[in-house]
């Protein structure tokens, strides 16, 4: 079984400046892959950034970086130098991973959190 | 297709109706998943498909909700006797499993049913 908690229902943040949204999981599978999807308020899911659980760093994807710490199982999204376009609601999921590395099930996500970005 | 098409995107239907909603995922992605969505909460999953065959249908609600995938590529979800409580936004996912922990999902636009 698999849960991902976001304790943080709003989030504000003024232009230019980083944000750091939470996430914390809890699961049984030894190797397992993370995800943040943005929301924005037109619907769509837009895929972000990828950690896997075995990845010795933290990944990064131009002004995302997941700061990744395993032994807390917590992988907070950090969203540098904030955009007024970043305004949007952030999914973090994630899904087991097979011996050999394959991705298998289903992604199971978090509650949210809803970012606002001040001008 | 680019990506995953979902029709229809907008469907109002009266309580106890009979629904469809289908999903084109991406050329070649052998998964593809459902969600249902409602304001402000996170996606919840319904069915997962790899293949023709349902692989976890553990989040369909009960028997009026059930979906199919019959030739692995386009999938429909088919909900009966539909209640107020069924309106939601449907979201189909597709990817492509092989080979890396990092296949993502991507999503479709989403079918936003609402039951009256």
């Amino acid at each position: 079984a698999q849960k991902i908690t976001q304790t943080q229902p709003g989030m504000f943040v003024q232009e230019k400046e980083a944000v750091t949204l939470d996430c914390t999981y809890d699961t049984s599978d030894q190797s397992y892959g993370l995800f943040w999807y943005k929301q924005p308020s037109s619907g769509e899911m837009i895929f972000l950034i990828y950690q896997g659980s075995y990845d010795e760093q933290n990944a990064t994807e131009g002004r995302y970086s997941l700061n990744f710490q395993k032994a807390r199982k917590s992988a907070n999204l950090v969203i540098s130098a904030s955009q007024l376009g970043d305004s949007a609601m952030y999914f973090c999921a994630m899904r087991g991973i097979r011996t050999g590395g394959t991705s298998y099930g289903k992604l199971t996500f978090g509650q949210g959190t809803i970012l606002t970005v001040h001008p | 297709g680019a990506g995953v098409s979902q029709t229809p995107s907008n469907k109002v239907t009266e309580k106890g109706k009979y629904v469809e909603l289908r999903c084109d995922p991406i050329s070649g992605h052998t998964a593809l998943y459902w969600y249902r969505q409602s304001l402000g909460q996170g996606p919840e999953f319904l069915i997962y498909f790899q293949g023709t065959g349902a692989a976890d249908d553990s989040g369909l609600p009960n028997d009026r909700f059930f979906a199919v995938r019959p030739e692995g590529s386009v999938s429909t979800l088919k909900i009966q006797r539909t209640e107020r409580g069924d309106s939601a936004v449907y979201l189909c996912a597709s990817s492509s499993d092989r080979g890396s922990g990092a296949n993502v999902l991507t999503f479709g636009a989403g079918s936003r049913l609402t039951v009256l």
